[in-house]
């Protein structure tokens, strides 16, 4: 069965840093293209990063630059290292797996980041 | 990049069907065969309805169908039920290996 399990969310200043991580079981993590995608309280989705099998990486302008996504295939993880947080930045964090259809397909739980003083 | 535009909410009857827009620009909807469709009820985390505009994932209801026209894609959930109650996005790859999700459309079951 597929898991996705993300961790690692928590209360945080502004201008701070935080780094999530997503632990994935059930398929062989190195042959898919992960993301990170948030959800701010009662709001809509919002596509975060992504990162292909090789390693290459994607962001849109709102966090390029601040956030930085990798992937430990060893340890079938994946990593969101967040910094200059900002109060926009508050929401709930999933990530998902890119199924060979394009969409995705599996999603975590989420892990909720509150950037606040 | 902006938002894809869906109406806030849509609301049908039991057994009725409805229809979600998502409606993007000619660099997005337009460009990509590349639109998927995401179910979440509230507090849980979003399910894969459609993708590639028209196509279901094993295990999801033959009821879901997706279309695209131009820069517009539609959703189509016929014979509603209660159990479709829910949030739902649209989302469409944008170029450059970057992507755009939907405003949202909020669907009541009357």
């Amino acid at each position: 069965e597929v898991q996705l399990v993300e961790s690692g969310g928590g209360l945080v200043q502004p201008g701070g840093s935080l780094r999530l991580s997503c632990a994935a079981s059930g398929f062989t993590f190195s042959s898919y293209d992960m993301h990170w995608v948030r959800q701010a309280t009662g709001k809509g989705l919002e596509w975060v990063s992504a990162i292909g099998t090789a390693g290459d990486t994607y962001y849109p302008g709102s966090v390029k630059g601040r956030f930085t996504i990798s992937r430990e295939n060893a340890k079938n993880s994946l990593y969101l290292q967040m910094n200059s947080l900002r109060a926009g930045d508050t929401a709930v964090y999933y990530c998902a797996r890119e199924g060979a259809t394009g969409g995705l397909d599996y999603w975590g739980q989420g892990t909720l980041v509150t950037v606040s003083s | 990049q902006s938002a894809l535009t869906q109406p806030a909410s849509v609301s049908g009857s039991p057994g009725q069907s409805i229809t979600i827009s998502c409606t993007g620009t000619s660099s997005d909807v337009g460009s990509y065969n590349l639109v998927s469709w995401y179910q979440q009820h509230p507090g849980k985390a979003p399910k894969l309805m459609i993708y590639e505009v028209s196509k279901r994932p094993s295990g999801v209801s033959n009821r879901f169908s997706g279309s695209k026209s131009g820069n517009t894609a539609s959703l189509t959930i016929s014979g509603l039920q209660a159990e479709d109650e829910a949030d739902y996005y649209c989302c469409s790859y944008a170029g450059s290996s970057s992507y755009v999700f939907g405003t949202g459309t909020k669907v009541t079951v009357l």
